[in-house]
């Protein structure tokens, strides 16, 4: 079972649609991780979220964390072909373990 | 400095082979990782060295021997692997503690033949 459970798994949209990703889990963490990950490179980190309730923006993408610290979302506003990638949500379970959800794959088509 | 590096980029190595990747990190991050990714499947946690102690195994195959010759160097010795071990091996580091912000290098793509 996964602990970070990541929804939807893969998504296709058209150009100038918005999206939302999800990020769920039955435990409590204290911050979580975004990241994108083009292919055949490595996660590149978004975003932190640390305080439950938390709110943060990154141009067109807003991340949200929920207020008991178990689930964030994402939140992409008019997407663009360049947002294309997989996006992983991360946790630290306990002393360093990232764990990251299953990913959720995006293409975005102009 | 926000770069891990890691070396090589690609590697095509026979089961008999024995190889090492590497990793490197001058951001004074005292928490490296070694994960591995199969094709669109998320990374899967194989090591973590906290302070140059080995801290986590997530049950890796004793094949895969990993190093942590300094705080800034990571290596991960490879030995008599099959071709399911085939995979994009990943390196990252953080500062360590909680919340934890992890940086990752570009991978290794491992081919076994």
């Amino acid at each position: 079972t996964q602990l970070l459970e990541q929804s939807p798994q893969f998504l296709s949209i058209q150009e100038g649609e918005n999206l939302t990703v999800y990020c769920n889990s039955s435990s409590v963490f204290s911050s979580l991780q975004w990241y994108r990950q083009e292919p055949g490179e490595g996660p590149v980190l978004l975003v932190t979220v640390v305080t439950g309730g938390e709110v943060k923006k990154l141009k067109r993408l807003t991340f949200q964390f929920g207020d008991a610290r178990k689930d964030s979302s994402l939140h992409i506003t008019a997407a663009q072909p360049g947002d294309t990638g997989l996006y992983l949500c991360a946790g630290d379970q306990y002393g360093n373990k990232l764990v990251f959800g299953a990913g959720t794959i995006l293409r975005v088509k102009s | 400095d926000t770069e891990v590096t890691q070396t090589p980029k690609h590697l095509v190595m026979g089961m008999t082979n024995k190889k090492s990747l590497k990793c490197e990190q001058h951001m004074g991050h005292r928490a490296m990782y070694w994960y591995k990714q199969k094709a669109k499947k998320p990374p899967e946690l194989m090591f973590v060295y906290s302070y140059e102690k080995l801290s986590i195994n997530e049950s890796v195959p004793s094949r895969f021997s990993p190093e942590c010759p300094n705080s800034s160097l990571l290596n991960l010795h490879l030995h008599a692997l099959q071709p399911e071990d085939s995979a994009l091996y990943l390196c990252a580091s953080s500062r360590g503690g909680p919340n934890t912000e992890a940086f990752f290098g570009q991978g290794t793509r491992l081919t076994v033949v």
